[in-house]
């Protein structure tokens, strides 16, 4: 089965820095995609930015950007120029491959994200 | 921009009483989903659902739980007989279609409390 985990329960970022989140996971397919969501205190979960496994390159965003690192099953997420709409809770996310039937999100406990004026 | 609603926000409820939760995914939306996640742990996938018919579910989604899309814009989860366990907030999803480059798309989640 496929697991996700993030390791920092909270960060904390002055504004106008740049902090990266961390997040590993744990798969035997070849062929998924992951996702980063910000869930800001409203609780609306909001896809961030996607990436799939079989790109090389990877993701942007504007600000957002990962760090995909496929051998070492490793998906960083790098926020640059904080702002303070961008405190929330982080979660990353697997999906399998659209061969496989398993369309559900697996998500990962989270990361708390705080912004300092 | 079109949203993914659900009702209520909260919902409280004695233990063995059965609740409806309910989602308006997006209107032209095919795949729908619920999801949980009990205090302080991770998000957890429950159902989806697509052309009236289960299509995965998870082994949390036992007997005591069903979905059902009772008109053209509700989704609605089912708890026949609440346990303490049940307690966590519920988030419905919504997608254009099943790829993984189909967004789903969360509503706001209603919080479950049982007692």
């Amino acid at each position: 089965a496929q697991t996700v985990t993030q390791s920092q329960p909270e960060m904390s970022v002055q504004e106008a820095e740049t902090v990266t989140l961390s997040c590993t996971y744990d798969t035997s397919e070849s062929d998924y995609y992951l996702f980063w969501y910000k869930q800001p205190p409203s609780r609306q979960m909001i896809l961030v930015i996607r990436q799939e496994a079989y790109k090389q390159q990877n993701a942007t965003e504007n600000r957002f950007s990962v760090n995909f690192q496929k051998a070492a099953k490793s998906f960083s997420l790098k926020i640059s120029d904080s702002q303070l709409g961008d405190a929330a809770m982080y979660f990353c996310a697997y999906r399998s491959g659209d061969g496989g039937s398993q369309g559900n999100l697996i998500f990962g406990k989270g990361t708390k994200l705080s912004v300092k004026p | 921009e079109p949203e993914v609603t659900q009702t209520p926000s909260h919902q409280v409820t004695q233990m063995g009483q059965e609740v409806i939760l309910r989602c308006v995914p997006i209107s032209n939306h095919l795949y729908f989903y619920w999801y949980r996640q009990i205090l302080g742990q991770k998000v957890e996938f429950l159902v989806s659902f697509y052309n009236n018919e289960i299509s995965e579910k998870s082994e949390i989604f036992d007997d005591q739980f069903s979905v059902e899309r009772p008109d053209g814009s509700n989704f609605t989860l089912k708890i026949r007989s609440t346990k303490l366990e049940d307690s966590a907030m519920y988030f419905c999803a919504s997608s254009l279609g099943y790829a993984g480059t189909d967004t789903q798309y969360f509503g706001p989640g209603t919080r479950l409390t049982v007692l």
